[in-house]
């Protein structure tokens, strides 16, 4: 039982490039996250899947797609990406809904140079 | 099992009032305890507190952590209608594990 995985753990872009984070879980859950944090500041939410089939837009949605491939798996798209988004970046799910208890993915560095 | 209890439940104000909204937590490792609002689908992060004593203010919004009593709380003063929202106070902890209180709901009324 890994939890919720996350690859790469770390990644170096140029403005421009494009990448895709990957997500998986292993715990039957229906809800899935991404968060960025910057130093300093709390987990702010990107984009989340309530359940499979379905995504909505968080807080600072901008510069960011998803997709929930299935009920494992949620990934995030930078399609050109811009040093603002220069940040670690966190996969979480929960069994249901935002305030279920949210298990969170180790994290991916993302410098984008 | 980390538990995260807000209180009020609920609470209705008028315009200018100042209302404080209290967190208290039982967390194993606990790392931070953050703050949201929550209007329409998703919450908007509003603090992020680590350290005990140190007051994190936003305009009219302030919020302060006591590590050896295991509570925060989220003031609000000179209270507007768009303040009307859900709070969620939520604790991190060193097992990266996001554990959500059951909210407040606050509505200002004009």
């Amino acid at each position: 039982n890994a939890g919720v995985t996350q690859t790469p753990k770390f990644q170096v872009l140029k403005t421009g490039q494009s990448m895709t984070l990957q997500c998986a879980q292993d715990m039957n859950h229906n809800s899935m996250y991404w968060y960025r944090q910057d130093p300093g500041m709390g987990l702010r939410l990107i984009y989340y899947s309530a359940s499979e089939g379905t995504t909505d837009k968080g807080e600072v949605p901008n510069g960011y797609n998803v997709s929930r491939l299935n009920k494992r798996e949620f990934s995030l798209r930078l399609e050109s990406a811009a040093p603002s988004q220069t940040s670690v970046y966190f996969c979480a799910s929960s069994e249901r809904g935002f305030t279920d208890t949210q298990y969170f993915g180790p994290g991916t560095r993302l410098t984008v140079l | 099992e980390d538990k995260v209890v807000q209180s009020p439940l609920s609470l209705v104000v008028h315009e200018g009032d100042t209302v404080t909204l209290n967190c208290s937590y039982e967390v194993t490792n606990f790392r931070s305890l953050l703050w949201y609002k929550q209007e329409k689908k998703a919450p908007t992060f509003l603090f992020m507190l680590t350290s005990s004593g140190i007051e994190k203010k936003s305009g009219r919004l302030s919020s302060i952590l006591d590590k050896k009593e295991l509570f925060s709380i989220l003031n609000i003063t000179a209270t507007q209608t768009g303040d009307s929202a859900v709070y969620l106070c939520a604790c991190h902890n060193a097992g990266n594990m996001l554990t959500f209180g059951g909210g407040t709901r606050l509505m200002v009324k004009p």
